[in-house]
């Protein structure tokens, strides 16, 4: 079992250009959840997605930011137009029904805007 | 929603001392607490659970109390180790729903 699979482990983009992260859960999980962590700060949940559905999106922000988990292949998290702001790390984990196990984080995905 | 309180924000102890991290929650629906553990530059992973219908759950130097009545929960590292240093987190899950929330962390040093 391969784990949680993110990619890229680093990504740099410009002010404007767009950033999309990708997410692949472990093997038998159909719940996605991805969260932000600002340096020296904590896991801010962001949005909690099952195939196909958006669950939760309570802690994305209303512009730019975007997220699914199509039927086939991985989640996404898109980020349109970025700005320095959005320089972070952003994790990717998912759980099986009724967090059996918790969650298993990804190694997650280190975005600077510069 | 569910609002998750850590303290301290940081926690120097010696080699073989104990440690002990403190949290509380807000949503009486809570019933799942999970800690995780952060080394520098790596993912958060799993070092302990537990439920509401358990008091206290013990792994090897490391245990978790829950208190439901007062809505707090606490991790406590006996013996540490050098490779005990990294940043915890705890966090609460409202029943029924898998949306977990995290604390700020606690950056635990121990000194050898």
């Amino acid at each position: 079992n391969a784990g949680v699979m993110q990619n890229p482990r680093h990504l740099v983009r410009r002010r404007g250009q767009e950033a999309r992260l990708r997410c692949s859960p472990m093997k038998g999980h159909s719940h996605v959840y991805w969260y932000r962590q600002l340096p020296e700060e904590g896991l801010k949940f962001m949005v909690y997605l099952q195939k196909e559905n958006i669950i939760d999106e309570s802690g994305m922000p209303k512009e730019r930011f975007s997220a699914e988990f199509p039927k086939e292949g991985p989640s996404i998290l898109r980020i349109q137009q970025v700005v320095r702001g959005d320089s972070a790390a952003y994790f990717c984990a998912s759980s099986p029904e009724g967090l059996r196990g918790g969650y298993t984080f990804g190694s997650g995905t280190r975005l600077t805007v510069v | 929603g569910e609002n998750v309180e850590q303290h301290p924000s940081t926690l120097s102890v010696q080699e073989g001392d104990s440690a002990v991290i403190k949290c509380t929650y807000s949503d009486s629906a809570s019933n799942y607490f999970p800690w995780y553990k952060q080394e520098l530059g790596k993912r958060p992973q799993l070092i302990i659970d537990i439920r509401s219908n358990v008091g206290e759950k013990k792994d090897q130097r490391i245990a978790v109390t829950l208190n439901k009545t007062a809505k707090h929960f606490s991790l406590h590292i006996t013996e540490t180790q050098p490779e005990d240093s990294a940043v915890y987190f705890c966090a609460a899950s409202p029943g029924g729903y898998q949306k977990v929330t995290f604390g700020i962390g606690t950056k635990l040093q121990v000194i050898p």
